[in-house]
């Protein structure tokens, strides 16, 4: 599976852009990558996904860079609900079913502070 | 849309008693996969059903095991509990498309504590 590095915390202002970094260099073609979020105790909440163009949602936006090897997930104006830990997660196909599981890492755990 | 609900919520047991976890998916998901989330080890797979199927299964021991039914609810069974399978289960949903990924849409989880 691709794995995927993200720094352990960030800390960011309310208000504030927040930018989430992931490093997925081993990355394929049809790997897509994911973003959730967990908030304390709480079920992972789905963000966005996306595998060459940017997305944007409701939520967030999500920027891959053209080589695919890492990609940028930006909360535009963070407030202290975004506080979460933020999961960068590479989807790989697998042989006779769908995307299969998601295979979660340790995350980001973002501090969003007044 | 109702989202994905798990009950019971919370649950108490004690070592080597057995429980059944439940969970009901988005209505029109045909796939649910569980997790265990520990302090420990985060979040990991244990298995997903599709059309009362199993169709993948993560690395668990034989203690851990599942169903789904026809109307796509499942349930996790764990027999014989041991002190370390306290966790937060998660059930999740999925359309499940023939093509491309889908997204896994999670629920609330079941904490389970065992005595």
């Amino acid at each position: 599976d691709a794995k995927t590095t993200q720094p352990p915390s960030m800390d960011c202002a309310e208000g504030r852009a927040a930018n989430l970094p992931c490093n997925h260099s081993t990355i394929s073609g049809n790997e897509y990558v994911y973003w959730y979020r967990q908030i304390h105790s709480q079920g992972p909440q789905y963000i966005i996904h996306g595998l060459k163009n940017n997305e944007t949602n409701e939520m967030a936006s999500l920027i891959i860079t053209e080589d695919r090897k890492s990609s940028t997930l930006i909360l535009p104006h963070a407030t202290l609900r975004d506080t979460a830990v933020y999961y960068c997660i590479v989807r790989v196909p697998e042989k006779g079913t769908s995307y299969g599981k998601l295979t979660f890492g340790q995350g980001t755990i973002l501090t969003v502070h007044p | 849309k109702a989202g994905v609900t798990q009950t019971p919520r919370y649950l108490i047991k004690t070592r080597g008693q057995q429980v059944t976890l439940s969970c009901s998916p988005i209505s029109g998901h045909r796939s649910v996969s569980w997790y265990q989330q520990t302090p420990g080890q985060g979040l990991q797979f244990l298995f997903e059903y599709f059309s009362e199927t199993q169709r993948n299964k993560g690395n668990f021991p034989g203690r851990f095991s599942g169903r789904q039914f026809s109307n796509s609810r499942s349930e996790m069974n764990v027999s014989t509990l041991e002190l370390g399978d306290s966790a937060l289960y998660l059930c999740a949903s999925s359309l499940s498309r023939d093509r491309g990924p889908d997204t896994q849409y999670f629920g609330p989880g079941t904490r389970l504590t065992v005595l």
